[in-house]
Formats: C-alpha cells, structure tokens, sequence
C-alpha cells in the first residue's frame, strides 16, 4: 500500500527558504504512470496547489509562486522535494504531498496524500 | 487561471437528510473535475474523479454529476461521518490545478 510521508523543520524563520521532503513507500516514483505534487493549505483556509513533478524531471509551479519554488526527484532514496525560499507570514501552512494518475499527457486529480506537515514561518 | 466557485459555504444538514453542493468553474472544464472530503486533521480524501466517477472504496451515497462549467456532488443519505468539508478541484487545465474553495457540511 502506498504512503508518503512528509518531513522538515516545522519552524522556519522569515526570509529564509522552507525545505521539506516526502518520502514514498509501497510504490516507486519512477512509475510513468504517475506524478507528484504539492498542496498547502494555511490555517483554517483552503487548498492551494503549490506545483507538480513527473518522473522524468519535468515541474510545473503555480505562477504567484513559481518565483520561490522549487520541485525535485531523487529517484535513488524514493523521494521527491519542495523548497520555497523568502518565505514570509503568509506561507504558514499544512503543507501536503499528494500522487495522482498520469496518463494521456494529463494528470488527475491526486488519490494518494501525506498526512501532512504544519510549517510555521515566525522569527 | 480557472477559478473554481463552490456554494454554499456552509450547508446545515439532518442526518439521514440529502445533501446537494456545487461547484462552478470560470471557464468550461469538460469532466476533468474532483470531489474531497476532509475532516478536522486530516488529509483531503478524494471521492470522485472524472466528474462523477467514484474513487475506490467510496460509498455509493456519493455521487458525482456535471460537466463544462457546473458541477454537482450529492450525499444521499448524510451519515455522521459525513459532516467534514468538501472540495471541488478542475484538473482540465493540466499542470494547473485549482481547488475551489470548499463547503462545510455541518449538522443541523
């Protein structure tokens, strides 16, 4: 059974850049068959899609954050990564890391999520 | 970017009552469209995929209709664990996904 597993200082000071990492069991990241990506979701707020990445590398970011983000695969340890740098008040969240189905040059809506790591920006 | 309009914001609901929530997309969307669910604490759980196809081991209270632009999700018979927040999310646009703002379904 698939499951990923995000981790990553939970604290992070302003202007500095947030590092996190989902670690995938029960499935490869190599697979052609799917992509990973990104969510957060700020304090009682709702969901914003961060970016995605496939295994061949390729990325996508949301353009109001493409500036700061960074999305990469390390096929070797089965993990994929986020970082955003400046970080500010405003990217205090749950961040998620989520699989979906790839298929047809589209992807679907993720089936499979972390449980999610609550990353506070404060000094 | 496609912009994703859920209403209402909060639907208060008996138990054992029906359920009705939409979702309208800024532009037409085809049936590239998701539901979740999630609770307090948790992870969005996804429910329907392809508009109105359920996802594996969902119950068949839920359902899924809709394309282009409109979109509905019904809970046909609401059970305790229903009451959570609901998401819509347009994958038409692909890689730009968006998620529409949710709905809270409380008890009444």
């Amino acid at each position: 059974q698939l499951q990923l597993q995000e981790s990553g200082p939970g604290l992070v000071k302003p202007s500095e850049t947030l590092s996190l990492t989902c670690t995938v069991s029960g499935g490869s990241i190599s697979s052609r068959s799917y992509y990973w990506g990104w969510i957060r979701q700020p304090p009682g707020k709702g969901l914003e899609w961060i970016g995605s990445i496939y295994y061949s590398g390729s990325t996508y970011y949301k353009p109001s954050l493409k500036s700061r983000v960074t999305i990469s695969v390390d096929t070797s340890k089965n993990q994929f990564s986020l970082k955003l740098s400046s970080v500010t008040a405003a990217d205090t969240a749950v961040y998620y890391c989520a699989r979906g189905y790839y298929y047809d040059s589209r992807g679907y809506s993720p089936g499979e999520w972390g449980q999610g790591t609550l990353v506070t920006v404060s000094s | 970017e496609i912009v994703m309009t859920q209403s209402p914001a909060t639907l208060s609901v008996s138990p054992g009552e029906r359920a009705t929530l939409s979702c309208r997309a800024s532009q037409s969307v085809s049936s590239n469209l998701g539901w979740y669910q999630q609770k307090p604490g948790q992870a969005p759980r996804l429910l329907i995929y392809g508009a109105s196809t359920r996802a594996t081991g969902i119950p068949a209270r839920f359902s899924g209709s809709g394309s282009g632009t409109e979109f509905t999700l019904t809970i046909s018979s609401l059970q305790s664990e229903d009451f959570a927040v609901y998401y819509c999310q347009q994958y038409n646009n692909w890689p730009e996904l968006t998620f529409g703002g949710g709905t809270k379904v409380e008890i009444k």
